[in-house]
């Protein structure tokens, strides 16, 4: 089916442990974006990319990076785990000419970090 | 810049009465608007969307929203709830032509429908 596929679904990590969460979309959207969601809030702007090669910083970038080599897949690294890095992540997508519909979010990943 | 604000954190009501939900926004330029609801342990499903068409926008499951420029609101509304629309609902404004799509996300709202 065609979406978005995030990778895992859930995760427990030790604090300082390092891990990739991954993003894929089969639709040739060259807009994607890195989200994470708090308890009770709502979803804040980590990184997003606006085609292959090209990303920027969201909102709340720090302790975290990205990668976009292909039109495919857009990962999220984190480097040193944090307790505060806890949270469910949400990837999304959309095509320039298709954004004021809307995006194609992923189902999630909810992250722990002990 | 952009920002939205939902004014209610959460709203109860009893099955088969009206829904009202609501949400303010500022924007810079021209937004795209946006609901989207959230169930429980589930990712976000788009209910209806805004993009300078009709102001009275119609989305799925019997919910719509007014785009209403002069007091900068959006809210959504149904005429009658059902079980099934307990869930979380988030207002989004989004800079489509300006902001490369970046989206803005209210803090959410709590739907409970009591039986």
């Amino acid at each position: 089916n065609a979406g978005v596929t995030q990778t895992p679904k859930f995760r427990i990590l030790k604090i300082g442990q390092s891990m990739t969460l991954q993003c894929t979309q089969d639709m040739n959207h060259n807009y994607m974006y890195w989200y994470r969601q708090d308890p009770g809030m709502g979803l804040k702007l980590i990184y997003y990319s606006v085609g292959a090669g090209i990303t920027d910083k969201g909102e709340v970038p720090n302790g975290y990076n990205v990668s976009r080599s292909t039109t495919e897949d857009f990962p999220l690294r984190l480097e040193l785990a944090a307790p505060s890095q806890t949270s469910v992540y949400f990837c999304a997508s959309s095509s320039r000419q298709e954004i004021r519909w809307g995006y194609t979010f992923g189902s999630g990943t909810r992250l722990t970090v002990v | 810049a952009q920002s939205v604000t939902q004014l209610d954190s959460h709203v109860s009501v009893s099955e088969g009465t009206p829904v009202l939900l609501r949400c303010n926004y500022s924007s810079s330029y021209s937004p795209s608007l946006f609901w989207y609801v959230q169930h429980p342990n589930k990712g976000l499903q788009l209910l209806l969307k805004y993009t300078s068409a009709a102001t009275l926008v119609k989305g799925i499951n019997g919910f719509e929203a007014e785009f209403k420029k002069s007091e900068t609101s959006f809210h959504l509304t149904k005429p009658s709830a059902h079980m099934s629309d307990a869930a979380e609902y988030f207002c989004v404004v989004s800079g489509v032509n300006t902001n490369a799509g970046k989206s803005t996300f209210g803090d959410g709202t709590t739907l409970t429908v009591k039986p």
